[in-house]
């Protein structure tokens, strides 16, 4: 079965500093891929995802995430930190089912402080 | 509206009440989910309807009770809850694309049980 693991539930960064944020997963199939962000008081929204193209994925608001097959990892990346990026983020795996709808397990979440 | 959007946004509940969350779409999506988000746990998948049919149901206890009337609107019935209910519950709505579709989130309806 699918899994996620988000390593570090909270990290604390410094304005302009790089951000890193480390999500494993395993899979039985080839998996796709997601970063979610959640701010105070809202919903989930897509970064990025992975679905088996490039393996180097661009997201919103500056970040990327590299998929690396043989370290089963899909870490979140952003150069400079900014105070507005202080939020929840989730890694997360597709397990679809044959029946065509995304069925997403979730990792745990990693709490991104920033700091001037 | 655009969006998902859910209401009410809070809702304090006894545990011998009836209560109704509503869910609507307006992306044109054939697929919407039920998760609950509690603390310190990962988003819990509870409910999905595609095209309409319950095509996943997370072994959630009966006093959780969906409804999906057609593909814009999804309600979650609630009744004779329990305080460890209590959490964020986020409706999603996604165009099915074989496991690749993106899940667009509402903002979540805040459920306290006393």
């Amino acid at each position: 079965a699918q899994s996620v693991t988000q390593l570090g539930s909270h990290v604390s960064v410094s304005e302009g500093a790089l951000v890193l944020l480390r999500c494993n997963y395993s899979s039985s199939v080839p998996p796709y891929l997601f970063w979610y962000v959640q701010y105070p008081n809202q919903g989930l929204q897509l970064l990025l995802k992975y679905t088996s193209a490039a393996t180097l994925v661009k997201g919103i608001n500056g970040f990327e995430a590299e998929f690396k097959k043989s370290e089963t990892s899909f870490h979140l990346t952003k150069p400079s930190a900014h105070m507005s990026d202080a939020a929840e983020y989730f890694c997360a795996v597709s397990d679809e089912r044959g029946g065509g709808y995304n069925k997403l397990i979730f990792g745990a979440g990693t709490r991104l402080a920033v700091h001037p | 509206e655009t969006g998902v959007t859910q209401t009410p946004r809070h809702l304090v509940m006894g545990m011998t009440n009836k209560k109704s969350l509503k869910c609507e779409q307006h992306l044109g999506h054939n697929a919407m989910y039920w998760y609950k988000q509690s603390a310190k746990k990962p988003l819990e998948l509870m409910f999905v309807y595609s095209l309409e049919e319950r095509v996943e149901n997370n072994s959630v206890p009966s006093r959780f009770s969906p409804e999906c009337p057609n593909s814009s609107h999804l309600f979650l019935h609630l009744h004779t809850l329990q305080p460890e209910d209590s959490a964020l519950y986020l409706c999603a709505s996604s165009q099915v694309a074989g496991g690749t579709d993106t899940q667009y989130f509402g903002p979540g309806t805040r459920l306290t049980v006393l």
